[in-house]
């Protein structure tokens, strides 16, 4: 079955500490992106590949970093600069423009 | 003014009521909308897609869009209290990003 795939579920960090988010589909979809979720609040977009070898910052790219060096994969690595990184982390992607985004189920991060 | 707007809610509805969710956006070059539902910690699902000013039907789903007032709904009938979700308002970005942006969603009840 096609599908995207992130690792782990839970991931916990500590101070002062890199960590990478894993997120790979196998759709065949050309474009891939990082949302970030915190409790209440709504999706806000880290950083997207719309294809190989190039991506572009979102709204929230600051103590984030990615590549996208395979098209069926584009790992988020939170860096020691994200203060405050605790939130549930979700990957997307998309065939083209027009369509909605297919969503993996997810990465929640505390920092302990 | 944010870029897309929801009522946060909770909306409360009786079961076999209608369930109408709203959403107002600022891109007024969004041409391609989405609406996904969203379980208490799981990553969201798309429900509902429209491109075209009107109505589009799908099974108990109806959105709704208009482009002038810059307004989208989502209408749930015979809701059951397996809906019970948050709904996510999502436009397509204007320009080739290919990016969706999403309102803080709505949180719908169903009482049995």
């Amino acid at each position: 079955d096609g599908g995207i795939t992130q690792s782990p579920k839970y991931l916990f960090r500590k101070e002062g500490q890199n960590v990478t988010l894993s997120c790979e589909q196998n759709l065949n979809h050309d474009a891939m992106y990082w949302y970030r979720q915190d409790p209440g609040q709504g999706l806000r977009l880290i950083y997207y590949s719309q294809i190989v070898n190039d991506f572009q910052k979102g709204d929230i790219a600051e103590g984030y970093s990615v590549s996208r060096e395979k098209k069926e994969s584009f790992p988020l690595t939170v860096t020691s600069a994200q203060k405050n990184p605790t939130a549930f982390y979700l990957c997307a992607s998309k065939p083209n423009r027009d369509y909605g985004y297919t969503f993996g189920s997810g990465t929640r991060l505390t920092v302990v | 003014q944010k870029e897309v707007e929801q009522n946060s809610g909770p909306l409360s509805v009786p079961e076999g009521a209608i369930a109408s969710l709203n959403c107002t956006y600022s891109d007024r070059g969004s041409q391609s909308f989405f609406w996904y539902r969203q379980y208490s910690g799981k990553s969201p699902e798309l429900i509902m897609f429209i491109y075209s000013n009107g109505d589009k039907e799908d099974g108990r789903f109806t959105a709704q869009l208009n482009k002038a007032s810059q307004y989208v709904s989502l209408l749930i009938r015979d809701s059951q209290p397996s809906d019970s979700a948050t709904y996510l308002c999502a436009p397509q970005s204007s320009g080739n990003t290919g990016k969706l942006i999403f309102g803080q969603g709505t949180t719908l009840q169903v009482k049995p």
